[in-house]
């Protein structure tokens, strides 16, 4: 099956500073990757969708400026959250939809533990 | 994209079948419906889909009801790993640019 890597799984940094997370489709190429967060004991909600070549489209309520979105391949996106703050921690999830099959089925990466100090 | 209606959680006994329902009274005819589930800490796993027809695969059968208002997910042996939450995602693929947006799902106890 299609797999979706994350770098780095956890990650502590210091508020006001920057941390990078990295989403890979390892077998496949994605024109599309989507950014989920999720806080303890709540589902999923849909950050921004990642279209390779183009901007990045944000959910409602998604400061764009805070949660910077490159897709600069068909297998690499990256969402950096700028200027983090300790309620920016949370647990972060890419997924990405393989382009060459029409299942529409998405593929989901294992996550990212941020905790901003 | 259609609204979905799951039960907060279920316990089932390992071994026995886990018949896990979901509402979607308001879905239309281009809609499909997807299960995924989230083990603790992990990313969501794609279990299976279908449009009108019941689907089975090696992980699980989905049961879409005639009117399409409903569906129930079942897992046929459970096992202590498929503790999960459990998602049921109604959904067109061509429209809203595959996006998935999640309910709050089902919280399934398996237990010894």
């Amino acid at each position: 099956g299609a797999v979706v890597s994350q770098h780095p799984s956890r990650v502590i940094c210091k508020s006001g500073t920057s941390v990078k997370i990295e989403c890979r489709s390892l077998d496949f190429q994605a024109t599309t990757m989507f950014w989920y967060r999720q806080f303890p004991k709540q589902s999923l909600m849909l950050m921004a969708t990642s279209n390779e070549g183009s901007k990045a489209t944000y959910e409602q309520g998604v400061e764009k400026d805070k949660f910077l979105i490159n897709h600069a391949s068909l297998t690499l996106s990256t969402l950096t959250v700028t200027s983090a703050h300790p309620e920016d921690s949370s647990f972060y999830i890419c997924s990405a939809r393989d382009r060459q099959w029409s299942s529409y089925e998405q593929y989901f990466g294992p996550g990212t533990r941020l905790t901003v100090t | 994209d259609a609204k979905t209606t799951q039960p907060p959680s279920m316990d089932c006994a390992e071994g026995r079948a886990a018949n896990l329902p979901c509402n979607h009274s308001t879905i239309s005819g281009n809609e499909y419906v997807y299960w995924y589930r989230q083990i603790h800490s992990q990313g969501p796993q794609y279990i299976i889909h279908g449009l009108k027809n019941n689907e089975t695969n090696e992980m699980a059968s989905l049961i879409i009801t005639e009117d399409r208002k409903s569906s129930t997910l079942i897992l046929p042996h459970a096992t202590l790993r498929d503790t999960a939450v459990y998602y049921c995602i109604v959904r067109s693929p061509r429209y809203n640019f595959n996006k998935f947006y999640f309910g709050s799902g089902t919280k399934l106890n398996v237990k010894p």
